[in-house]
């Protein structure tokens, strides 16, 4: 079955640590997104990727980095330098273009800080 | 810049009722894509419905049906013969035509069905 996978569901980590988030694609779709969920808001979004070894910076980047070395992988790493970063975290992504620009998402992680 | 306005922060509906998710938005362009999703319990996001700008006819997906009036910014979301498992968020989206990259979201709708 193709899809979007995440893991892991459930992410605690310690003040101070960086964590990754892992999302992996089986669609072969060019074009990924991460976006931050918090109580009572919208989605916002973090990084996104049009094609491989390019990314570009959404709303709210700061304190997170990504990489885009595999069309099929967009890993998310929170770092410590973001200071509230327990929150529901959604990766999505589509064909790319005109023809592909409905957006599947993953089951998303929910990351805690401890 | 674009925005999605969602001005029912929570909504309530008898099962087997109708009702109708507002939603507006506020572009430049005259070419864009218009989504719903639905946000469940268990948080996985699911396309519930698509619209394309240019198109004049309401798309309609089983129970799910929009009003789309381009003239007044507004994508309304329609569901008929409310079920229990409707309940979610639901969220209203826009993404460009013309540019290729993010989709906006409103800040969403919370659906309560009631028995």
């Amino acid at each position: 079955d193709g899809g979007i996978t995440q893991s892991p569901k459930y992410l605690f980590r310690k003040e101070g640590q960086n964590v990754t988030l892992s999302c992996e694609q089986n669609l072969n779709h060019d074009a990924m997104y991460w976006y931050r969920q918090d109580p009572g808001q919208g989605l916002r979004l973090i990084y996104y990727s049009q094609i491989v070894n390019d990314f570009q910076k959404g709303d709210i980047a700061e304190g997170y980095s990504v990489s885009r070395e595999k069309k099929e992988s967009f890993p998310l790493t929170v770092t410590s330098a973001q200071k509230n970063p327990t929150a529901f975290y959604l990766c999505a992504s589509n064909r790319g273009g005109q023809a592909g620009v409905t957006q599947y998402f993953g089951p998303g992680t929910r990351l805690t800080v401890l | 810049a674009q925005t999605v306005t969602q001005s029912q922060p929570e909504m309530s509906v008898q099962e087997a009722e109708t009702v109708t998710l507002s939603c507006t938005y506020d572009t430049s362009e005259s070419d864009y894509y218009l989504f719903w999703y639905k946000q469940p319990p268990s948080r996985q996001m699911i396309l519930v419905i698509r619209q394309e700008a240019y198109k004049q006819q309401n798309a309609t997906e089983n129970r799910f049906s929009v009003n789309f009036q381009k003239a007044a910014k507004s994508f309304s979301l329609k569901i008929s013969d409310s079920q229990l498992g409707d309940a979610a968020m639901y969220f209203c989206a826009y993404r460009s035509a013309v540019r290729d990259d993010k989709i906006i979201f409103g800040k969403g709708t919370r659906l309560h069905i009631l028995p």
